[in-house]
């Protein structure tokens, strides 16, 4: 199985901060790699697929990048509604594996 | 828009079944892989099985295999997953979610075992 190490796995940051977030794969998952955004009693919602492509109506401020086995989500200037949990996953092969999660709160 | 519905949780004595149906509107339902994902209380996410399109094929993560099955009717929409051997750490909110790449998840049904 893939295991999928997201790093950190909490950050406190304030309004307009630049907030990175890795997740690493156990082994090269080509670019097959999709980021998620959850916030408190809600579903899951997919942010970037294809590890760097923004899904339909996702600010810009959202960006990925990364192949192989190293990915970044980047939020590059974050705003009160983006406070939530963020989680990397891998489709390339079964079993479908998520990274651990990542609590954004505010500082 | 894509919706999808999912229903049949609730709580169940550990050693029980369950079966769960999801329910898709906005997108051509023959075309698309389906999964089902759970989320226990205060923990991360997990796949837990997927099938594909045409039904011919499934998957399983390990710690629901011989236990889960995952079906679908076409001619329906509609998505299964039916549980059987329930065991207390199956509890969790259980989503379904459209293609491989889980492009959008339901909102979730709650399955709780517990005696």
């Amino acid at each position: 199985d893939i295991q999928m190490t997201q790093s950190p796995s909490s950050l406190s940051a304030s309004v307009g901060d630049r907030v990175t977030i890795t997740c690493r794969a156990s082994q090269g998952i080509r670019n097959d790699l999709g980021w998620y955004q959850q916030k408190p009693g809600k579903a899951p919602k997919r942010l970037i697929n294809a590890a760097s492509s923004l899904q339909s109506g996702v600010p810009s401020r959202f960006s990925g990048s990364g192949s192989g086995t190293e990915f970044t989500l980047t939020i590059s200037s974050l705003q009160p509604d983006d406070f939530a949990t963020y989680y990397c996953l891998q489709h390339d092969s079964y079993p479908l594996t998520f990274g651990g999660g990542t609590k954004v709160e505010i500082k | 828009e894509v919706q999808l519905l999912e229903s049949g949780g609730g709580l169940v004595q550990p050693g029980g079944s369950l079966r769960l149906s999801c329910t898709i509107f906005g997108f051509n339902f023959n075309d698309a892989a389906m999964s089902w994902v759970r989320q226990a209380p205060g923990k991360g996410l997990e796949w837990v099985s997927l099938i594909s399109n045409t039904g011919r094929n499934s998957y399983y993560a390990d710690s629901v295999k011989g236990r889960f099955t995952i079906s679908r009717d076409n001619s329906r929409d509609t998505l299964y997953l039916q549980m059987s051997s329930l065991r207390a750490d199956d509890t969790a909110l259980y989503y379904c979610a459209k293609d491989i790449e889980l492009s959008y998840l339901g909102q979730g049904t709650l399955v709780t075992v517990s005696s």
